[in-house]
Protein backbone atom coordinates (compact mmCIF):
# COMPACT_ATOMS: atom_id res chain seq x y z
CA UNK A 1 0.00 0.00 0.00
CA UNK A 2 1.79 3.55 -1.01
CA UNK A 3 1.65 6.24 1.62
CA UNK A 4 -0.96 9.10 1.31
CA UNK A 5 0.94 11.88 -0.46
CA UNK A 6 1.86 15.66 1.07
CA UNK A 7 3.41 18.48 0.28
CA UNK A 8 7.12 18.21 1.61
CA UNK A 9 7.13 21.92 3.19
CA UNK A 10 4.41 24.17 3.52
CA UNK A 11 5.06 27.78 4.95
CA UNK A 12 3.59 30.83 6.51
CA UNK A 13 3.50 34.08 8.58
CA UNK A 14 2.37 34.69 12.04
CA UNK A 15 -1.70 35.17 12.15
CA UNK A 16 -1.81 33.77 8.35
CA UNK A 17 -3.84 30.39 7.55
CA UNK A 18 -1.87 27.82 5.85
CA UNK A 19 -3.59 24.38 4.74
CA UNK A 20 -1.73 20.91 4.38
CA UNK A 21 -2.89 18.76 1.51
CA UNK A 22 -3.38 14.77 1.81
CA UNK A 23 -4.36 13.01 -1.51
CA UNK A 24 -4.55 9.36 -1.42
CA UNK A 25 -7.34 6.99 -3.81
CA UNK A 26 -10.94 5.74 -3.45
CA UNK A 27 -9.12 2.59 -1.67
CA UNK A 28 -8.01 5.02 0.79
CA UNK A 29 -8.98 8.36 1.65
CA UNK A 30 -11.80 8.83 -1.06
CA UNK A 31 -13.61 5.84 0.54
CA UNK A 32 -13.47 6.40 4.36
CA UNK A 33 -14.19 8.91 6.53
CA UNK A 34 -11.31 7.62 8.84
CA UNK A 35 -8.65 10.42 8.28
CA UNK A 36 -6.78 11.21 11.10
CA UNK A 37 -3.89 14.22 11.34
CA UNK A 38 -0.89 14.23 13.57
CA UNK A 39 1.12 16.98 15.19
CA UNK A 40 4.91 16.16 16.13
CA UNK A 41 7.75 18.60 16.87
CA UNK A 42 11.12 17.79 17.16
CA UNK A 43 12.15 15.05 19.19
CA UNK A 44 8.83 14.58 20.45
CA UNK A 45 6.32 12.17 19.76
CA UNK A 46 3.27 12.85 17.46
CA UNK A 47 -0.09 14.28 18.90
CA UNK A 48 -3.54 13.46 17.32
CA UNK A 49 -5.23 16.88 15.88
CA UNK A 50 -7.83 15.60 13.89
CA UNK A 51 -9.62 12.24 13.89
CA UNK A 52 -12.80 11.08 11.44
CA UNK A 53 -11.71 13.95 8.82
CA UNK A 54 -12.84 16.57 10.79
CA UNK A 55 -13.55 15.62 14.37
CA UNK A 56 -11.27 17.83 16.90
CA UNK A 57 -10.61 16.03 20.20
CA UNK A 58 -10.53 17.94 23.60
CA UNK A 59 -8.01 20.12 24.29
CA UNK A 60 -6.78 20.74 20.51
CA UNK A 61 -6.80 24.56 19.52
CA UNK A 62 -10.11 25.15 16.74
CA UNK A 63 -7.54 27.14 14.98
CA UNK A 64 -6.86 23.46 13.71
CA UNK A 65 -9.62 22.04 10.98
CA UNK A 66 -9.63 19.27 9.33
CA UNK A 67 -11.77 18.69 5.66
CA UNK A 68 -11.86 16.20 2.95
CA UNK A 69 -12.98 16.32 -1.23
CA UNK A 70 -12.59 13.11 -2.80
CA UNK A 71 -9.72 11.57 -2.22
CA UNK A 72 -7.94 14.71 -0.60
CA UNK A 73 -8.15 15.38 2.73
CA UNK A 74 -6.38 18.41 4.04
CA UNK A 75 -5.41 20.35 7.43
CA UNK A 76 -6.09 23.63 7.94
CA UNK A 77 -4.77 25.85 10.70
CA UNK A 78 -5.53 29.53 11.48
CA UNK A 79 -3.92 32.51 13.21
CA UNK A 80 -0.48 30.47 12.15
CA UNK A 81 1.23 30.85 15.51
CA UNK A 82 4.80 29.87 15.89
CA UNK A 83 4.44 27.59 18.39
CA UNK A 84 2.81 25.47 15.04
CA UNK A 85 5.73 24.95 13.36
CA UNK A 86 6.27 21.10 13.46
CA UNK A 87 6.04 18.05 11.29
CA UNK A 88 2.39 17.18 9.99
CA UNK A 89 1.37 13.30 9.10
CA UNK A 90 -1.68 12.26 7.83
CA UNK A 91 -3.08 8.62 8.22
CA UNK A 92 -6.25 6.79 6.88
CA UNK A 93 -7.79 3.67 6.74
CA UNK A 94 -7.61 1.42 3.10
CA UNK A 95 -9.75 -1.19 1.52
CA UNK A 96 -7.02 -3.39 2.01
CA UNK A 97 -7.69 -3.62 5.88
CA UNK A 98 -4.83 -1.74 6.75
CA UNK A 99 -3.26 2.03 7.88
CA UNK A 100 -1.07 4.15 5.51
CA UNK A 101 0.52 7.45 6.70
CA UNK A 102 1.91 10.47 4.39
CA UNK A 103 4.96 10.91 4.01
CA UNK A 104 4.94 14.54 6.62
CA UNK A 105 4.89 18.06 5.91
CA UNK A 106 7.38 19.93 7.36
CA UNK A 107 5.68 23.47 8.12
CA UNK A 108 7.84 26.68 8.73
CA UNK A 109 6.45 29.86 10.59
CA UNK A 110 8.44 32.82 8.85
CA UNK B 1 -4.82 10.69 32.79
CA UNK B 2 -3.60 7.83 30.17
CA UNK B 3 0.21 7.59 29.75
CA UNK B 4 1.85 5.04 28.00
CA UNK B 5 5.76 3.82 28.50
CA UNK B 6 8.12 1.71 25.87
CA UNK B 7 10.61 -0.60 27.23
CA UNK B 8 13.01 -2.89 25.83
CA UNK B 9 16.70 -2.98 24.49
CA UNK B 10 18.20 -0.26 22.65
CA UNK B 11 20.02 -2.18 20.36
CA UNK B 12 19.38 -5.36 18.68
CA UNK B 13 21.90 -7.89 16.45
CA UNK B 14 21.18 -8.25 12.78
CA UNK B 15 19.04 -11.22 12.70
CA UNK B 16 17.96 -11.55 16.02
CA UNK B 17 14.20 -10.64 17.12
CA UNK B 18 13.31 -7.41 18.69
CA UNK B 19 11.05 -7.49 21.83
CA UNK B 20 9.64 -4.19 23.34
CA UNK B 21 6.64 -3.72 26.01
CA UNK B 22 4.54 -0.50 26.79
CA UNK B 23 3.56 0.06 30.00
CA UNK B 24 -0.05 1.56 30.39
CA UNK B 25 -0.60 3.64 33.37
CA UNK B 26 -3.67 5.66 34.89
CA UNK B 27 -6.04 3.02 32.48
CA UNK B 28 -7.28 -0.06 32.03
CA UNK B 29 -6.06 -1.57 29.22
CA UNK B 30 -9.12 -3.90 29.17
CA UNK B 31 -11.19 -1.06 28.60
CA UNK B 32 -13.45 -0.94 24.89
CA UNK B 33 -9.58 0.64 23.31
CA UNK B 34 -7.29 -1.05 21.13
CA UNK B 35 -3.14 -0.34 21.87
CA UNK B 36 -0.92 0.17 19.23
CA UNK B 37 2.46 0.12 17.91
CA UNK B 38 3.48 2.46 15.49
CA UNK B 39 7.74 3.08 14.03
CA UNK B 40 9.53 6.21 12.64
CA UNK B 41 12.93 5.40 10.67
CA UNK B 42 15.41 8.19 11.90
CA UNK B 43 14.53 11.26 9.91
CA UNK B 44 11.27 9.45 7.79
CA UNK B 45 7.70 9.00 8.20
CA UNK B 46 5.30 7.23 10.31
CA UNK B 47 4.65 3.47 9.63
CA UNK B 48 1.82 1.57 11.63
CA UNK B 49 3.11 -2.20 12.62
CA UNK B 50 0.00 -3.48 14.16
CA UNK B 51 -2.75 -3.62 16.69
CA UNK B 52 -4.37 -5.51 19.97
CA UNK B 53 -7.19 -5.86 21.81
CA UNK B 54 -7.15 -6.62 25.47
CA UNK B 55 -9.13 -9.97 23.93
CA UNK B 56 -6.29 -10.95 22.65
CA UNK B 57 -7.39 -10.04 18.83
CA UNK B 58 -4.34 -8.62 16.77
CA UNK B 59 -4.17 -6.91 13.08
CA UNK B 60 -0.89 -6.35 11.61
CA UNK B 61 0.76 -4.47 8.55
CA UNK B 62 0.42 -6.42 5.46
CA UNK B 63 4.35 -5.03 5.02
CA UNK B 64 5.35 -6.67 8.47
CA UNK B 65 2.98 -9.38 9.30
CA UNK B 66 5.45 -12.55 8.73
CA UNK B 67 8.01 -10.85 11.23
CA UNK B 68 5.61 -9.50 13.94
CA UNK B 69 3.28 -10.81 16.82
CA UNK B 70 1.99 -7.96 19.43
CA UNK B 71 0.70 -9.67 22.63
CA UNK B 72 -1.34 -8.10 26.17
CA UNK B 73 -0.81 -8.69 29.34
CA UNK B 74 -4.13 -7.46 31.17
CA UNK B 75 -2.52 -8.33 34.26
CA UNK B 76 0.36 -6.14 34.01
CA UNK B 77 -1.35 -3.88 32.07
CA UNK B 78 1.19 -4.37 28.87
CA UNK B 79 1.06 -5.30 25.49
CA UNK B 80 4.64 -6.07 23.43
CA UNK B 81 5.81 -5.83 20.37
CA UNK B 82 8.30 -8.71 18.72
CA UNK B 83 9.56 -8.43 15.18
CA UNK B 84 11.71 -10.92 13.90
CA UNK B 85 14.51 -11.33 11.56
CA UNK B 86 15.66 -7.50 11.95
CA UNK B 87 17.61 -5.83 9.61
CA UNK B 88 19.06 -2.10 9.54
CA UNK B 89 15.79 -1.67 7.53
CA UNK B 90 14.32 -2.29 11.10
CA UNK B 91 16.40 0.77 12.90
CA UNK B 92 13.49 3.29 13.89
CA UNK B 93 11.93 4.95 17.26
CA UNK B 94 8.89 2.69 17.90
CA UNK B 95 6.44 3.91 19.50
CA UNK B 96 3.13 2.62 21.69
CA UNK B 97 0.08 4.18 21.70
CA UNK B 98 -3.90 3.75 22.76
CA UNK B 99 -6.02 3.38 19.16
CA UNK B 100 -9.78 4.72 19.07
CA UNK B 101 -12.49 2.30 19.16
CA UNK B 102 -11.95 0.43 16.20
CA UNK B 103 -8.16 -0.72 15.24
CA UNK B 104 -6.87 1.88 12.90
CA UNK B 105 -9.02 4.81 14.41
CA UNK B 106 -6.78 6.95 15.32
CA UNK B 107 -4.08 7.25 17.99
CA UNK B 108 -3.82 9.21 21.16
CA UNK B 109 -2.24 9.12 23.25
CA UNK B 110 1.36 8.07 22.27
CA UNK B 111 4.43 6.96 24.48
CA UNK B 112 7.62 8.97 24.38
CA UNK B 113 8.82 6.53 21.76
CA UNK B 114 12.11 3.90 22.18
CA UNK B 115 14.93 4.65 19.92
CA UNK B 116 16.23 0.74 18.60
CA UNK B 117 19.01 0.44 16.52
CA UNK B 118 19.93 -2.81 14.66
CA UNK B 119 23.59 -3.35 14.25
CA UNK B 120 26.34 -5.82 14.85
Amino acid sequence: QSALTQPASVSGSPGQSITISCTGTSSDVGGYNYVSWYQQHPGKAPKLMIYDVSNRPSGVSNRFSGSKSGSTASLTISGLQAEDEADYFCSSYTSSSTLVFGGGTKLTVL
Amino acid sequence: QVQLQESGPGLVKPSETLSLTCTVSGYSISSVYYWGWIRQPPGKGLEWIGSIYHSGSTYYSPSLKSRVTISVDTSKNQFSLKLSSVTAADTAVYYCARVGLLWFRWFDPWGQGTLVTVSS
